[in-house]
């Protein structure tokens, strides 16, 4: 079974921190994804990486940034957290290839920003 | 990107009952639509998936719909169950990047 592992389920930051939230893939996926979840919103994709060192804007990549250094972990960064990014952030990744397939998700981070 | 529109946002039937979601995208170059179930509290998850030279597929009780030259597909769910309560989300890829509605909370009252 496919694991997608986010390293915190639950964070509570301060406006102005830097924040870091870490995700973790266990099948040796090429794509991975941060989306974020609001009520009445959906997914929002914010970035995603198709290979190691590579990444892509989404549709609302503005306040974040990314890393994938390795094929297995993908990083979002909130360089300085405002009370707006307070929400729920979604890792997911994929086998690779284009169209991209089957989607899975890890369990989540709900980040409040104070 | 990719406006893809979802509808209803809301959906209440009786168990037994069927439901029926659809969903609207922009993109023409589209070529693969999944959906996506999330029940409370846990992640999405992959229930059913058409890829743009299909124009149907089914798997037990829910199936799905595509009419690309109308650019839209809909999920159906017959003889629904409490259990199939939940948040569904819509989705249209082009190329690496999935483009979701906004999702339909369906609830299935006994």
């Amino acid at each position: 079974d496919v694991k997608v592992t986010q390293s915190s389920r639950y964070l509570v930051k301060r406006t102005g921190e830097k924040v870091f939230l870490e995700c973790v893939q266990d099948m040796d996926h090429e794509n991975m994804f941060w989306y974020r979840q609001d009520p009445g919103l959906g997914l929002r994709l914010i970035y995603f990486s198709y290979d190691v060192k590579m990444k892509e804007k989404g549709d609302i990549p503005e306040g974040y940034s990314v890393s994938r250094e390795k094929k297995e972990r993908f990083s979002l960064i909130l360089e300085s957290a405002s009370t707006n990014q307070t929400s729920m952030y979604l890792c997911a990744s994929s086998p690779g290839g284009s169209p991209n397939e089957k989607l899975f998700f890890g369990s989540g981070t709900q980040l409040s920003v104070l | 990107g990719e406006n893809v529109e979802q509808h209803p946002s809301t959906l209440s039937v009786q168990e037994g009952d069927s439901a029926v979601i659809k969903c609207t995208y922009s993109d023409s170059a589209s070529n693969y639509f999944p959906w996506y179930k999330q029940e409370l509290g846990k992640r999405p998850q992959l229930i059913i998936d058409i890829r743009s030279n299909v124009g149907e597929k089914k798997d037990q009780r829910i199936a799905v719909t595509l009419n690309k030259t109308a650019k839209h597909f809909s999920l159906h769910i017959t003889e629904t169950q409490p259990e199939d309560s939940a948040v569904y989300f819509c989705a249209a890829v082009t190329g690496y990047a999935l483009n979701f509605g906004k999702g339909t909370s369906l609830l299935v009252t006994p």
